[in-house]
């Protein structure tokens, strides 16, 4: 149980176009998801905390219009990359709280990534 | 505010040998510590967690953490290394103290498993 997908796996896009990004909890329900980056060779790096129904609370230096997320379901979050650039391009990493389970065990369960790459 | 610092880049290892990747943490309260693992091009996977229960904490395939407040530490190992333990190893704390869910991860931790 406690599956996480993210769609697509990875991505080509040409710059100054927009990248949306997927992320699914398959057989629970999650009020909250977040949105990390990770650069080659280094840590995850929060960008944002998605809760369903309402906006999406964004981490300090991360800009929240070119960081575009949607929480409309208990089930699925999307991130949509804006006007993508070379240096967005990035591993882009999703995960989601379990309802019901202790909040104060804070077990996020991660997807599998999205490898966005920008031309 | 929280941290968590891994204290090696890179640990190298034969295959049968300890494994041993070292964690330190600062929190101004009772933190939760997680340890993930990291397959290249895979999503990550929880190996332990520790919530305030005991301080010797045993995860999956055969890993396990001691909790330690006296040295602010969390480190990982394992009796035996095995080819397939071949990763990256994050090091993970709660951030705030107001339950967001928000985690802080450490730099991470590159293990390398020798035939």
């Amino acid at each position: 149980g406690a599956v996480v997908s993210q769609h697509p796996s990875w991505v080509i896009c040409k710059s100054g176009t927009s990248v949306k990004i997927e992320c699914r909890s398959l057989d629970f329900q999650a009020t909250t998801m977040f949105w990390y980056r990770q650069f080659p060779k280094q840590s995850l790096m929060l960008m944002a905390t998605s809760n369903e129904g309402s906006k999406a609370t964004y981490e300090q230096g991360v800009e929240k219009d070119k960081f575009l997320i949607n929480h409309a379901s208990l089930t699925l979050s999307t991130l949509t990359v804006t006007s993508a650039h070379p240096e967005d391009s990035s591993f882009y990493i999703c995960s989601a709280t379990l309802i019901g389970g202790s909040p104060y065990n804070n077990e996020q369960f991660f997807g599998p990534g999205t490898r966005l790459t920008v031309l | 505010a929280q941290s968590v610092t891994q204290l090696d880049s890179h640990v190298s290892v034969s295959e049968g040998t300890p494994v041993l990747l070292r964690c330190n943490y600062s929190s101004s309260y009772s933190p939760s510590l997680f340890w993930y693992v990291q397959h290249p091009n895979k999503g990550l996977q929880l190996l332990l967690k520790y919530t305030s229960a005991a301080t010797l904490v045993k995860g999956i395939n055969g890993f396990e953490a001691e909790f330690k407040k006296s040295e602010t530490s969390f480190h990982l190992t394992k009796p035996s290394a095995h080819m397939s333990d071949a990763a990256e190893y994050f090091c993970v704390v709660t951030s705030g103290s107001s339950n967001t869910g928000k985690l802080i991860f450490g730099q991470g931790t590159t293990l390398q498993v020798k035939p």
